[in-house]
């Protein structure tokens, strides 16, 4: 069964850039067809899509944050990244990666990661 | 952008009801409409997506329905562990969105 986890620094601080890697467990990131998403939750808030990355190198983001975001992906690693860069205290979020097949949902999920936005 | 109206934000119910979560899109987006479960200090888990498909390994009291702008959850029979927050999510066009959220709390 896939597995994903999150990984990257807890505190960023202000104008600089939040770098997050997600490592994908139990199965190649190249295998089948599939989307590698990011999506970020605001401690007490709903969620919000970031964005999403093939392992072809198409991406999607978010129309709010894409002039910040950039997802890659690192197929010999089996891994996928986000940088957010000038962050403000709004990022200051619990980031979720996730995996979902080409035109459906996310199926699998990352437990998150807390990143917070302080000087 | 479409906006996405999840109600009710809280509902309160006891063990054994049915309930149900409403989900209404600004706009039509078929059947790409997902239903997750999340629990505090867990990531959202799926239970259903293309409205109406339960996804794999998830209990048959949970049911999706509806198509175009309005879509129902229902919980035919509520158990301890369902006691949770739940969301609808759009993945019919960019950027895709999540309901507001649905807090399901013991009554």
């Amino acid at each position: 069964q896939v597995q994903l986890q999150e990984s990257g620094p807890g505190l960023v601080k202000p104008s600089q850039t939040l770098s997050l890697t997600c490592t994908v467990s139990g199965g190649s990131i190249s295998s089948g067809s599939y989307y590698w998403s990011w999506i970020r939750q605001p401690a007490g808030k709903g969620l919000e899509w970031i964005g999403r990355i093939y392992t072809s190198g198409s991406t999607n983001y978010n129309p709010s944050l894409k002039s910040r975001v950039t997802i890659s992906v690192d197929t010999s690693k089996n891994q996928f990244s986000l940088k957010l860069s000038s962050v403000t205290a709004a990022d200051t979020a619990v980031y979720y990666c996730a995996r979902g097949p080409r035109g459906s949902s996310s199926d699998y999920w990352g437990q998150g990661t807390l990143v917070t936005v302080s000087s | 952008v479409i906006w996405m109206t999840q109600s009710p934000s809280l509902l309160s119910a006891s063990t054994g009801d049915r309930v149900t979560i409403s989900c209404r899109m600004s706009q039509g987006i078929s059947s790409y409409l997902a239903w997750y479960q999340q629990k505090p200090g867990k990531a959202p888990e799926l239970l259903i997506y293309a409205a109406s498909t339960l996804q794999s390994g998830v209990p048959s009291r949970f049911s999706g329905s509806g198509s175009g702008t309005d879509f129902t959850l229902t919980i035919s029979c509520l158990q301890s562990e369902d006691f949770a927050t739940y969301y609808c999510q759009q993945y019919y066009s960019f950027p895709w969105t999540f309901g507001q959220g649905t807090k399901v709390e013991i009554k």
